[in-house]
């Protein structure tokens, strides 16, 4: 099942434009990470944020995180066309000896010159 | 470093075969994971390992779906007998540690297609 739901489902702006992405949850979670998928990379992990942080900075990324809500956003400064991709947050939950990432459904993510 | 390495890349089979996924975690990494990807939806847990050993398969179709990591290495993902809703990309992840503590490193995957 999906934990997480992304909205909008896509996005279209121009280079240089800000992005913004929203994420839901619904259970309590120990960390939100989010990752960008292309088809030419793959899945790759851009950044965690713990569910005791607030709001974490990563070079062009911003992500924060409000669990009274259960819900997350990224924002993309200064898009560039190589930011086209399919953007996903997973919510990392443990239980018991276990730890597994639930990925939502994404947002789709088209940055035109 | 080199990646998670997977193969095959591609793979077409007809429904009622069975197929064979293989998966090369990032040295080191004591953690490995199965995902199902099903065209426009978010990568779906279907086992992890630990080591050699499962901690999560809660999700995995254990009527056709079977995993197995020998030596805590190499793993190896089987369908038997495949059902058109198979179709899917498999995409196969390291971790250095358990769980989702930490960032997980994903192979390029496998596209399945079943006719």
């Amino acid at each position: 099942s999906q934990q997480g739901e992304e909205d909008p489902q896509a996005l279209s702006i121009q280079e240089g434009e800000n992005a913004t992405m929203n994420c839901s949850y619904k259970t309590s979670i120990n960390n939100l990470q989010w990752y960008r998928q292309n088809s030419g990379r793959g899945l790759v992990h851009l950044i965690l944020i713990r569910s005791n942080e607030r709001e974490k900075h990563s070079g062009r990324l911003r992500v924060t995180l409000d669990t009274s809500k259960k819900s997350s956003s990224l924002l993309i400064t200064a898009s560039r066309a190589a930011d086209t991709a399919s953007y996903f947050c997973a919510t990392a939950q443990h239980t018991g000896t276990a730890s597994k990432l639930t990925f939502g459904t994404g947002t789709r993510l088209q940055v035109t010159l | 470093e080199a990646g998670v390495a997977q193969s095959p890349r591609y793979k077409i089979i007809e429904k009622r075969q069975s197929v064979a996924f293989w998966c090369n975690p990032i040295s080191g990494h004591a953690t490995l994971y199965w995902y199902q990807q099903i065209l426009g939806q978010g990568p779906k847990l279907l086992i992890q390992f630990q080591n050699n050993g499962v901690v999560d398969d809660s999700q995995l179709p254990k009527d056709r779906f079977s995993a197995e990591r020998l030596k805590g290495v190499d793993s190896t993902l089987k369908i038997q007998p495949a059902k058109l809703e198979d179709s899917a990309v498999y995409l196969c992840a390291s971790s250095s540690s358990g769980g989702g503590s930490y960032e997980q490193y994903f192979g390029p995957g496998t596209r399945l297609t079943v006719t």
